[in-house]
C-alpha cells in the first residue's frame, strides 16, 4: 500500500521555466511534508518542509503547496537551473509514530 | 559540526556472509532511521530506533535483517546470509527529539553488493 504516490517518473524542463513536482498521499495522520533532492551516490538532502496546518511554503526559488482536501502537494522550482537536475523525493511524517514513508522518486531534468 | 556519518560507503559480500551497516547520527540527535533504496526504486522504510529502543520495524524483513542503536556507539544494521536480492543503497537518517523537529538528515549510504 503506497501511502506517498509521485506518478511522474521523470519531467523536463527548460531552464529559467517553472518546474512542478506532483505528490499524493492517502495517510490523514501525516502532519509533515517534506521535500528531499538527491544526486546518484549522495544521500537525500533537505530542501523544504510544510507543516500539515499550513497550505504554502516559501524558501528562495523553491515554495511547496498543499492542498490538504485533494491530499496533494506540489514543489514549484522557479527559475529552474541546470544544478536543480536530481531525483526529487516527497516523504511525509505519521504523527503517530513519527515514521517518514517517501515517494518512488521524479528525476527533474533541467536543459541549458 | 558532522552530519549522519555511514560507513562503509562501499561493502562487497559473497553469498551467505554477514553484512554490518554502521550509522552515526548527528551530534545531539537520539532517533535514527535505516532505509534501503533498490535500483531504479524509492526509499523504503526499514525500521526507527531511539537510544536502545526498537519503536518501528514494520519495513524490515522478518529473517536475516536486524538493527540496533545502543547507549553507546552507532546503530548498527545486520544482515545475516546475505543473498544477491539485497545488493542495494542502504541509508541512514537521524532527527532531533521532539514534535516539531520534523527534518531527517541522511548519511551518504552504504552501497551494498553481494556476489
Amino acid at each position: 500500500d503506497q501511502q506517498v504516490k509521485q506518478n511522474s517518473p521523470s519531467l523536463s524542463v527548460q531552464e529559467g521555466r517553472i518546474s512542478i513536482l506532483n505528490c499524493d498521499y492517502t495517510n490523514s495522520m501525516f502532519d509533515y511534508f517534506l521535500w528531499y533532492k538527491k544526486y546518484p551516490a549522495e544521500g537525500p538532502t533537505f530542501l523544504i518542509s510544510i507543516s500539515s496546518i499550513k497550505d504554502k511554503n516559501e524558501d528562495g526559488r523553491f515554495t511547496v503547496f498543499l492542498n490538504k482536501s485533494a491530499k496533494h502537494l506540489s514543489l514549484h522550482i522557479v527559475p529552474s537551473q541546470p544544478g536543480d537536475s536530481a531525483v526529487y523525493f516527497c516523504a511525509a511524517r505519521d504523527s503517530g509514530t513519527y515514521k517518514y514513508i517517501f515517494g518512488t522518486g521524479t528525476r527533474l531534468k533541467v536543459l541549458a | 559540526n558532522a552530519g549522519v556519518m555511514q560507513n562503509p560507503r562501499h561493502l562487497v559480500r559473497r553469498r551467505g556472509q554477514e553484512a554490518r551497516l554502521r550509522c552515526s547520527p548527528m551530534k545531539g540527535h537520539s532517533h535514527v532511521y535505516w532505509y534501503r533504496q533498490l535500483p531504479e526504486e524509492g526509499l523504503k522504510f526499514m525500521v526507527y530506533l531511539q537510544k536502545e529502543n526498537i519503536i518501528d520495524e514494520s519495513g524490515m524483513p522478518k529473517e536475516r535483517f536486524s538493527a540496533e542503536f545502543p547507549k553507546e556507539g552507532p546503530s548498527i544494521l545486520r544482515i545475516q546470509q546475505v543473498v544477491r536480492g539485497d545488493s542495494a543503497a542502504y541509508f541512514c537518517a537521524s532527527s532531533p527529539e521532539g514534535a516539531t523537529n520534523e527534518k531527517l538528515f541522511f548519511g551518504s549510504g552504504t552501497q551494498l553488493s553481494v556476489l
